[in-house]
């Protein structure tokens, strides 16, 4: 069954902005990351949040997680054309078989408006 | 450029033919992974490697077929494929989590084959 699920599925803004998305999942979790794919691309990862984490930076990117919500949300700030990706969320569950253990959401894309 | 390197790139097939993704990785991991996207889907594993031992995936048809020969390349063999086979199928790999403690790490991906079953 699927453990994450990123909201909004689509998402478009003008370049500048900021653009925050969410992620919800449904088991305990050891740690939640977020990738970017670019179309037809492969995953990038961005960032990686672990459990007794709360909030984490990278650059324009912000991240929390809150444990007792079992959701996470990415805020890019001032956002660019190039920053026009479709983004994931991961989770590691806790206790799952190997197979279960790192679960996609379907991804928010994200359109930069020039 | 992260390292894991997918050929072909883009691959179009007939249901009766046998083909071969290829993934290569220079990062030194010991886990590789293989996954399948297609639209509107959640990204799906499907086969997992660890110190070129396989985790079994029973939800995988047949007619797909890895083989890892060592800790840095991997194939999908593909067989008497269907339409809905068709996606992007991307390789992944990491240090295997379950040797350092099953907490799941960062994992890299290469930049996918783009299979057509006609």
């Amino acid at each position: 069954s699927q453990q994450g699920e990123e909201d909004p599925q689509a998402l478009s803004i003008q370049e500048g902005e900021n653009a925050t998305m969410n992620c919800s999942y449904k088991t305990s979790i050891n740690n939640l990351q977020w990738y970017r794919q670019n179309s037809g691309r492969g995953l990038v990862h961005l960032i990686l949040i672990r459990s007794n984490e709360r909030e984490k930076h990278s650059g324009r990117l912000r991240v929390t997680l809150d444990t007792s919500k079992k959701s996470s949300s990415l805020l890019i700030t001032a956002s660019r054309a190039a920053d026009t990706a479709s983004y994931f969320c991961a989770t590691d569950a806790v206790g799952m078989n190997r197979d279960d253990k790192i679960i996609f959401g379907k991804g928010t894309r994200l359109h930069i408006l020039p | 450029e992260t390292g894991v390197t997918q050929t072909p790139r883009h691959l179009v097939m007939g249901m009766t033919n046998k083909k071969s993704l290829k993934c290569e990785q220079h990062l030194g991991h010991n886990a590789m992974y293989w996954y399948k996207q297609s639209a509107k889907k959640p990204l799906e594993l499907m086969f997992v490697y660890s110190l070129e031992e396989r985790v079994e995936n029973n939800s995988v048809p047949s007619r797909f077929s890895p083989e890892c020969p060592n800790s840095s390349h991997l194939f999908l063999h593909l067989h008497t494929l269907q339409p809905e086979d068709s996606a992007l199928y991307l390789c992944a790999s990491s240090q295997d989590p379950w040797l350092a403690g099953a907490v799941t790490g960062e994992l890299f991906f290469g930049e996918g084959s783009r299979l057509t079953v006609l």
